[in-house]
């Protein structure tokens, strides 16, 4: 099955840096890579997604890019502000077929 | 739209006891849920994958005459806790897969956090 690492499992950044997450896939099938956002106590939010189909894609200040053939994908949040400090997952799939295999977790820190 | 509501919240209960937690889809119709549970600090692991109309999916490890899934209809899903001990105490998350122009994306619920006496 598939297996994601996400790296690192802590983060943290001053408020205006920018932070860069990073997750690995085992399955060179999986071609949906969808991120999650979860403040503490709360439900995970999609905040972006990418398919095989694209290398990048942006949204405003976070964007997430994509290496097919290294089997791996980042977010990047640029401009950090302190209201981004939450935990982000990475995961990935193959859409339509199966489900989503989490990583760990970020835990990101934006100190003012 | 795509929104998940989970409910009970919270819930404490005594040893022994069963507790039964759903999983709506309100606006939109979802022929696949997912159940997941949450450690503190840590990620989402999957329990089992909810499909209408058939027998839920569980992932290795978990006991499906523990955790009951029952999928009635496109918009409900539950979860039944039976005979909870302390060590089910957990963060327990449903999804529900919206299906749109050939792409599927999971929406999640809040949550229900457990805590057995």
């Amino acid at each position: 099955g598939e297996n994601v690492e996400q790296h690192p499992s802590t983060l943290s950044v001053q408020e205006g840096d920018s932070a860069v997450i990073k997750c690995t896939y085992s399955d060179s099938a999986s071609n949906y890579f969808p991120w999650y956002k979860q403040e503490l106590g709360k439900r995970p939010q999609l905040i972006i997604d990418i398919r095989s189909n694209v290398g990048e894609k942006k949204d405003q200040r976070i964007a997430v890019t994509l290496n097919k053939t290294a089997k791996h994908f980042s977010l990047h949040i640029t401009e950090t502000q302190p209201e981004d400090s939450a935990v982000y997952f990475c995961a990935a799939s193959i859409e339509g077929y199966s489900t989503l295999t989490f990583g760990k977790g970020t835990m990101l820190l934006v100190s003012p | 739209g795509a929104v998940v509501s989970q409910h009970p919240s919270w819930v404490i209960c005594k040893s022994g006891t069963s507790v039964k937690i759903e999983c709506r889809s309100l606006d939109f119709q979802a022929t696949t849920m997912f159940w997941y549970r949450q450690f503190p600090k840590q990620s989402l692991m999957l329990m089992a994958t909810s499909n209408e109309g058939s027998k839920a999916t569980y992932e290795q490890g978990v006991e499906k005459d523990k955790f009951l899934i029952n999928h009635a209809s496109l918009t409900l899903s539950t979860l039944t806790v039976t005979s909870a001990h302390p060590e089910d105490s957990s963060f327990y998350i449903c999804s529900a897969r919206l299906l749109r122009e050939a792409k599927n994306i999971q929406y999640f619920g809040a949550g229900t956090r457990l805590s057995v006496l």
